[in-house]
């Protein structure tokens, strides 16, 4: 099966920086890659999908970009409610697994 | 508006069953697929099972696999979650999630229902 890492696990960051996210996936998934968004309670939000599409209605500060088996989220500039948890998820095939995700807080 | 509403959950002994449910409203029930996703206390996301817009297509994660059935009822817009031989470690929020159509990313979530396995 696919297995997926994220890094870093936990960053620190303030509002305005520009924050990278990194998922790798074990093999090649194409294209199939989503971010999603959680805050604490929620249930999860669609950013990203096929690694660069953003979701209707999500800023356009998030982005994604791929090389390979590496995938990026990068929030250009990092706005209080972006403070939370990200996943990325493969959908290459079953099993669709989640990465370990990443969570964002304030420094 | 899309909307997707778990029930079922509860506290449920360990070997024991529990069927899990979802209604959904507001889009067109038997165009789209749909997964079931949990996330333990405290953990990140566990994708749990798919099943394809007609029912015809299934999988599983394999921590489920043999003890999980993931079904639909596409005449009342309901999906389920038939749960057999509980464990401890299934112990989370259940969440039923649409994917967006053409592939399967999730685009629309439910706000969970919670299963407990516990003695």
């Amino acid at each position: 099966d696919i297995q997926l890492t994220q890094s870093p696990s936990f960053l620190s960051a303030s509002v305005g920086d520009r924050v990278t996210i990194t998922c790798r996936a074990s093999q090649g998934i194409s294209s199939y890659l989503a971010w999603y968004q959680q805050k604490p309670g929620k249930a999860p939000k669609l950013l990203i999908y096929d690694g660069s599409t953003l979701q209707s209605g999500v800023p356009s500060r998030f982005s994604g970009s791929a090389s390979g088996t590496e995938f990026t989220l990068t929030i250009s500039s990092l706005q209080p409610e972006d403070f939370a948890t990200y996943y990325c998820q493969q959908l290459n095939g079953s099993p669709f697994i989640f990465g370990p995700g990443t969570k964002v807080d304030i420094k | 508006q899309v909307q997707l509403v778990e029930s079922g959950g509860g506290v449920v002994q360990p070997g024991g069953s529990l069927r899990l449910s979802c209604a959904a409203s507001g889009f067109k029930f038997n165009n789209y697929g749909i997964h079931w996703v949990r996330q333990a206390p405290g953990k990140g996301l566990e994708w749990v099972a798919f099943i394809r817009y007609d029912g015809s297509l299934k999988y599983y994660a394999d921590s489920v696999k043999g003890r999980f059935t993931i079904s639909r009822d596409n005449s009342k817009n309901m999906l389920y979650l038939q749960m057999n031989s509980l464990r401890a470690e299934d112990t989370a929020m259940y969440y039923c999630a649409k994917i967006s159509g053409g592939w399967y990313y999730i685009d629309y979530w439910g706000q969970g229902t919670l299963v407990t396995v516990s003695s």
